[in-house]
């Protein structure tokens, strides 16, 4: 079975400070990985993913994310936070060798990010 | 791009009637869609995978008969929530996957239903 945690419920952070929305995933093979954003009220918004070749992937509005296999990691992070980047941040991840009814997205809880003047 | 449209965006309806939501794939055909529904504050939950021209695959516990899902071409699926109850108020989101796009899936903006 795969799984995904989001060890946060929230994240507080200035406006132009560094963030991370951290993310940790199990799977039994190797991983296609996603994070995508979602406002209120609205459905979600792709962001970025980790499919193969360099670990860091870069992503719409600045985002980007690293993917390591050793921490079974892929944190989401931005050097400079705006205020219009508070939003609900969910992490997902599907197994890349399972394919038809299997081949699913598992996603995190969600991480409610608040980016504050 | 990929764009995924959901009608209604927001329903009211009676308790016993029946309601039906479409998820439509605008500028790509996508053989599969997933149905989602979200309570406040958590994650999403799927459930099923609906494959065009064939039945659904729905997850434990979510009832067949009571959601009903109809993928009847390459961009358009529909949820026909049955006999509407107060219980089944909920955030209900779909998305498609795009194929031979590393099979991203897009998601659309997501239907609010009330039951009275």
């Amino acid at each position: 079975a795969q799984s995904v945690a989001q060890p946060e419920d929230q994240v507080n952070v200035a406006e132009g400070n560094p963030l991370t929305v951290k993310c940790t995933y199990s799977v039994s093979g190797n991983p296609y990985l996603f994070w995508y954003v979602q406002y209120p009220n609205r459905g979600l918004q792709f962001l970025l993913k980790y499919i193969t070749g360099d670990n860091l992937v870069k992503g719409s509005y600045g985002f980007e994310a690293e993917f390591n296999k050793s921490q079974t990691s892929f944190h989401l992070k931005k050097p400079s936070a705006l205020v219009s980047d508070s939003a609900l941040y969910f992490c997902a991840v599907r197994d890349r060798g399972i394919t038809g009814g299997g081949n699913k997205l598992t996603f995190g809880t969600g991480t409610q990010l608040k980016v504050e003047l | 791009g990929a764009v995924v449209s959901q009608h209604p965006s927001r329903v009211i309806c009676k308790s016993g009637t029946s309601v039906k939501i479409e998820c439509r794939s605008l500028d790509f055909q996508a053989t599969t869609m997933f149905w989602y529904r979200q309570f406040p504050k958590q994650s999403l939950m799927l459930m099923a995978t609906s494959n065009e021209g064939s039945k659904a695959t729905y997850e434990q516990g979510v009832e067949k008969d009571k959601f009903l899902i109809n993928h009847a071409s390459l961009t358009l699926s529909t949820l026909t929530v049955t006999s509407a109850h107060p219980e089944d108020s909920s955030f209900y989101i779909c998305s498609a996957r795009k194929p031979g796009y590393q099979e991203t899936q897009y998601f659309g903006p997501g239907t609010r239903l009330l039951v009275l």
